[in-house]
């Protein structure tokens, strides 16, 4: 079956950076694009950005341009996202997950929590 | 970037009461329109694409319907397991946006 299993929470200093992991299973890695999502406390969905693990193509959101940043290592079916420069306004639920179609995602992992805080 | 806003924020239904969603979009989007169920502490689960296409697995008393601007989801008899918060997004164009949400409760 389909899973996509994110690193666990962290707590990050105003400034810093932090990297979250998304490993997939179950399916083709290559064949799928996988998106970042994130969701604030209280707050509605958030699209960070998406890369396609088949050819390494990258979309972000105008708002994490040049402080986000997408890895893929195929050897372990794993996406990583991280996020520089953070803010307190980064605390989230930071979620991936995967693409069925063009920015319609089927499969989602459980989610890592964000905590921006001094 | 295209604004999508959902109303009620939140509702209150007993249970076996059809419960009806709304969807706006600030611009046509034809059907290119998805709706997710977030139970809560969970992550969302995709329930409609296409603006009315059921995904596999989902209850048939799902259903939704619309295009361009205005999109409904409609739950034909709600049942204390649709406790959740329900989303639209479009993916018309990037960025993909995500309505606000909307809060379903269980009288």
């Amino acid at each position: 079956q389909v899973q996509l299993v994110q690193s666990g929470a962290a707590v990050r200093p105003p400034g810093a950076s932090v990297k979250v992991s998304c490993m997939a299973s179950g399916y083709t890695f290559r064949n799928y694009v996988i998106a970042w999502v994130r969701q604030a406390p209280g707050q509605g969905l958030e699209w960070m950005g998406s890369i396609s693990p088949y050819n390494d193509n990258k979309y972000f959101a105008q708002k994490f341009q040049g402080r986000l940043t997408l890895t893929t290592d195929t050897s372990t079916s794993t996406v990583y996202m991280e996020l520089t420069s953070l803010r307190s306004d980064d605390t989230a639920l930071y979620l991936c997950a995967r693409d069925v179609d063009t920015d319609v995602s089927d499969y989602w992992g459980q989610g890592t929590l964000v905590t921006v805080s001094a | 970037d295209i604004q999508l806003t959902q109303s009620p924020s939140s509702l209150s239904a007993s249970v076996g009461d059809r419960v009806t969603i709304t969807c706006r979009s600030s611009q046509a989007i034809s059907t290119y329109l998805s709706w997710y169920q977030q139970k809560p502490g969970k992550a969302p689960k995709l329930l409609i694409s296409s603006a009315s296409g059921l995904q596999s697995g989902a209850p048939s008393r799902f259903s939704a319907s619309g295009s361009g601007t205005h999109f409904t989801l409609t739950i034909a008899s709600l049942q204390p397991e649709d406790l959740a918060t329900y989303s639209c997004q479009q993916n018309y164009n990037r960025p993909r946006t995500f309505g606000q949400g909307t809060k379903v409760e269980i009288k």
